[in-house]
């Protein structure tokens, strides 16, 4: 069965410093992996993606994150957070070699970024 | 583009009163799906339509709930004889591609009392 692990309810950094948001994964298959964002009081909204290729992906608003296939993790990560990348981050995956068409998320991780 | 829409954004009913909610996705989009989430959750997948044929559907989902999406455009889900455990922030995303990120609405919460 598919898994998302986002170990860290919250994840507190000071701005200007490097911020990592971790996600681990459970797949049969090949996943295709992503990370969104939440704004309170906004729809989530996609900042990338991993489908083949690259392992590191670089996406909006200069986060890029690493696949890890051996230690089956896609860690989100910037290399100086800005006190506007507080929000909720949530790790998704899909199994691609189930037949299934289900994503599933995490629990979502809370980054507060501190002035 | 004007992004996904859902209406109503928020909807109080009794318990064992039926809701229907409306998803407009993004026109050249052929994927389209439902979720829910709860307070400290996240997306949990309901149902999956690729243009009208509704292709995947949760286990979790009861028979109460059923989603449309004539001529595959936009989309309806309806909960009949709600509960308060049907409480919840009902979410529609649409996509492209076999690989395309999702594109979700800001969300219908739904509060039965």
């Amino acid at each position: 069965a598919q898994s998302v692990a986002q170990p860290e309810d919250q994840v507190n950094v000071a701005e200007g410093n490097p911020l990592t948001v971790k996600c681990t994964y459970s797949v049969s298959g090949n996943p295709y992996l992503f990370w969104y964002v939440q704004y309170p009081n906004r729809g989530l909204q996609f900042l990338l993606k991993y489908i083949t290729g690259d392992n590191l992906v670089k996406g909006s608003y200069g986060f890029e994150a690493e696949f890890n296939k051996s230690q089956t993790s896609f860690h989100l990560k910037k290399p100086s957070a800005l006190v506007s990348d507080s929000a909720l981050y949530f790790c998704a995956v899909r199994d691609t070699t189930s037949g299934t068409y289900k994503y599933i998320f995490g629990t979502g991780t809370r980054l507060k970024v501190l002035a | 583009d004007t992004g996904v829409s859902q209406n109503p954004r928020h909807k109080i009913t009794k318990r064992g009163q039926n809701v229907t909610f409306r998803c407009d996705p993004i026109s050249e989009h052929n994927r389209l799906y439902w979720y829910r989430q709860t307070l400290g959750q996240g997306p949990e997948f309901l149902t999956y339509f690729q243009n009208e044929a509704q292709l995947e559907k949760s286990r979790l989902l009861s028979d109460r709930f059923s989603a449309e999406r004539p001529k595959g455009s936009f989309s309806t889900l309806e909960i009949q004889r709600t509960e308060q455990g049907d409480s919840a922030m009902y979410l529609c995303a649409s996509s492209t591609g076999l690989a395309g990120e999702q594109y979700f609405g800001p969300g219908t919460r739904l509060t039965v009392t």
